[in-house]
């Protein structure tokens, strides 16, 4: 079945480290989306990317990068540059041919980040 | 700037009928959808409009009027398993056309 994985589901990092979470699609789609959610707020778009090898910032992109070296491909690293990391951690695709993706997101199952 | 207003949380009883309100400033807008996200779990996708009136999905309708920047999620014939937080979002040009997300309202159906 095509869908978007995300590994792992939770992550333990220490003050000053650098973490990557992994987002892999199967699902063909030419846009992938980061997400950053808190407890009972909404969600907050870290980078996007609509086709490979091409990244954007979105709303909150500081202590985060990102790279799409593959289609199905968008890892997401948190550098000790971003204070507040603990959150949960959305990816998302789309395809990107479709302007507005009437279709929605696909989202994937998300991964838990916790400073300790 | 974009922002977008829901109420932060709605109660109802199983069987019973809930309206979800949104209202959106944006720079331009594309259209609304409307997200489900269970606790812990993804959001997934309910439902999209671009253009005013009422889209009905089973026991979920979603309606639009972008003279008044508005709309709702209507949820007919509660269960237990509607619990959940519920997200509107608007596509704007903004992000390459990309969605930004409410804050969520949290419904509790209740026995």
């Amino acid at each position: 079945d095509g869908g978007i994985t995300q590994s792992p589901k939770y992550l333990f990092r220490k003050e000053g480290q650098n973490v990557t979470l992994s987002c892999e699609q199967n699902l063909n789609h030419d846009a992938m989306y980061w997400y950053r959610q808190d407890p009972g707020q909404g969600l907050r778009l870290i980078y996007y990317s609509q086709i490979v090898n091409d990244f954007q910032k979105g709303d909150i992109a500081e202590g985060y990068s990102v790279s799409r070296e593959k289609k199905e491909s968008f890892p997401l690293t948190v550098t000790s540059a971003q204070k507040n990391p603990t959150a949960f951690y959305l990816c998302a695709s789309s395809q990107g041919d479709i302007h507005p993706p009437g279709n929605g997101y696909t989202f994937g199952s998300g991964t838990r980040l916790t400073v300790v | 700037g974009q922002s977008l207003e829901q109420p932060s949380e709605v109660t109802a009883v199983e069987g019973a009928i809930v309206q979800i309100n949104c209202t959106y400033q944006t720079s331009g807008f594309y259209g609304l959808s409307w997200y489900q996200q269970h606790d812990g779990g993804a959001p997934t996708f309910l439902s999209y409009n671009a253009l005013d009136g009422l889209e009905e999905t089973g026991r979920f309708s979603s309606f639009l009027s972008r003279s008044d920047s508005y709309g709702y999620l209507l949820l007919q014939e509660l269960q237990m398993k509607d619990s959940a937080s519920y997200f509107c979002a608007v596509s704007t040009p903004l992000y390459g056309q990309n969605f930004v997300f409410g804050p969520g309202t949290r419904l509790s159906v209740l026995p």
